[in-house]
């Protein structure tokens, strides 16, 4: 069965500090990985997916398909990247999407 | 970017009653919208695929008697809670796929549920 983790719920870094929101997956086909992204009192949205291998607002992640992971990191946080982030997959070709149960970054002055 | 919206936010209603949900897609046409589920402090757990003019499609688990999907055009599908209860009490959120095959997905603003 299709199953996302994200082990933090909650993550609190300081302004200019690296920030990892870890993601593992369980699939045994070819997943497809999103990161979607909620921030205060607005709807989710789509942040990044792995296959346009973007980085969006300086946030980047990379699939690691032998450790089934779907990290999303930022070099240097920034207040406004507080939110609730959540890792998405999705069946190749399919819409279908199952997500993890989120983590709220916070970002500290 | 498109936009999804769903009406109302937030509805209180009686035990017993039934609660429609309406998603629309605002500037483009959605054969396709999903409906969510979120408990509280837990994960959006996909509910039904609605396809515009067929039946929709649950997952397991979900009861389609309960949940009555319909999607009659291309830019509205609706949620209709029947016979409400307090356990149906919950955060539901609509998401529609602009242009077919482009994997990306348009999420509506959510709309709780309070069932008394």
């Amino acid at each position: 069965a299709q199953r996302v983790t994200q082990p933090e719920k909650l993550l609190s870094v300081f302004k200019g500090a690296p920030v990892e929101l870890k993601c593992n997956y369980s699939y045994s086909g070819s997943p497809e990985l999103f990161w979607y992204v909620q921030y205060s009192r607005q709807r989710l949205q789509l942040l990044l997916r792995h296959i346009s291998r973007e980085s969006i607002k300086g946030f980047t992640a990379d699939l690691n398909k032998g450790e089934t992971s779907f990290h999303l990191k930022k070099p240097f946080a920034q207040e406004e990247d507080s939110a609730m982030y959540y890792c998405a997959l999705s069946q190749g070709g399919s819409e279908k999407l199952v997500f993890g149960k989120g983590t709220k970054l916070t970002v500290n002055p | 970017g498109a936009v999804v919206s769903q009406h109302p936010s937030w509805v209180i209603c009686k035990s017993g009653t039934s609660v429609k949900i309406e998603c629309r897609s605002l500037d483009f046409q959605a054969t396709t919208m999903f409906w969510y589920r979120q408990f509280p402090k837990q994960s959006l757990m996909l509910m039904a695929t609605s396809n515009e003019g067929s039946k929709a499609t649950y997952e397991q688990g979900v009861e389609k008697d309960k949940f009555l999907i319909n999607h009659a055009s291309l830019t509205l599908s609706t949620l209709t809670v029947t016979s409400a209860h307090p356990e149906d009490s919950s955060f539901y959120i609509c998401s529609a796929e602009e242009g077919a095959g482009t994997g990306e997905l348009f999420f509506g603003e959510g709309s709780r549920l309070t069932v008394l």
